[in-house]
């Protein structure tokens, strides 16, 4: 089945630490994006990327990196340069380049607690 | 700049009775928007979308929504709820007139709870 496989689903963390969240899609969709979720305030976008070795900022990107090598594969490293980092992070795609009326399709989340 | 709002944090119905979500937006040109639902511990799930043309859209699991321009507001819409229906439930946008790669603007969320 076709889908977006995200990994770990559970995460912990010490504080200092740099830690990488995976996000891999067999789709063939051009796009993928990192959301960040904490309660009560929906959703915020990290990084997106609509083409392979491209990738541009969301909302609240500082203190966090990612690169797009693959057109599967889109990683997110959260840096110790993120002040507030638990968090629920949740990695999409879409077919074309995030124009127009793409559909999202999630993965299933990582669960990120900084100790 | 792009908004929506979900002035409700959370809706509780009786099961069997009919479910409304709300949500109004703001976008300077004409909207997509979205409904998206998810359940605890999930990726959020694609339920329906508006583009153009009628403004009653139907979707996945009985699950439908207005589109009314003059009060910009796209309610999601459930004739009869089911207990199954319990979840959190985001309202979204983009701007059709902005350039190639406009991101989707997320509401906050409702949370929804069917009691059987």
């Amino acid at each position: 089945d076709g889908g977006i496989t995200q990994s770990p689903k559970y995460l912990f963390r010490k504080e200092g630490q740099n830690v990488t969240l995976s996000c891999e899609q067999n789709l063939n969709h051009d796009a993928m994006y990192w959301y960040r979720q904490d309660p009560g305030q929906g959703l915020r976008l990290i990084y997106y990327s609509q083409i392979v070795n491209d990738f541009q900022k969301g909302d609240i990107a500082e203190g966090y990196s990612v690169s797009r090598e693959k057109k599967e594969s889109f990683p997110l490293t959260v840096t110790s340069a993120q002040k507030n980092p638990t968090a629920f992070y949740l990695c999409a795609s879409s077919e074309g380049t995030g124009s127009g009326a793409n559909v999202l399709t999630f993965g299933a989340g990582s669960r990120l607690t900084v100790l | 700049a792009q908004s929506v709002a979900q002035p409700e944090d959370q809706v509780n119905v009786a099961e069997g009775n009919p479910l409304t979500v709300k949500c109004t937006y703001s976008v300077s040109g004409n909207p997509y928007l979205f409904w998206y639902v998810q359940y605890p511990n999930r990726g959020l799930q694609f339920l329906l979308k508006y583009i153009t043309g009628d403004n009653l859209v139907k979707g996945s699991y009985g699950f439908e929504a207005e589109f009314n321009k003059s009060q910009t507001s796209f309610h999601l819409k459930k004739p009869s709820a089911l207990v199954s229906d319990s979840a959190l439930y985001f309202c979204a946008v983009r701007d059709i007139t902005k350039a190639a790669g406009n991101k989707l603007t997320f509401g906050g969320g409702t949370r929804v709870l069917v009691k059987p």
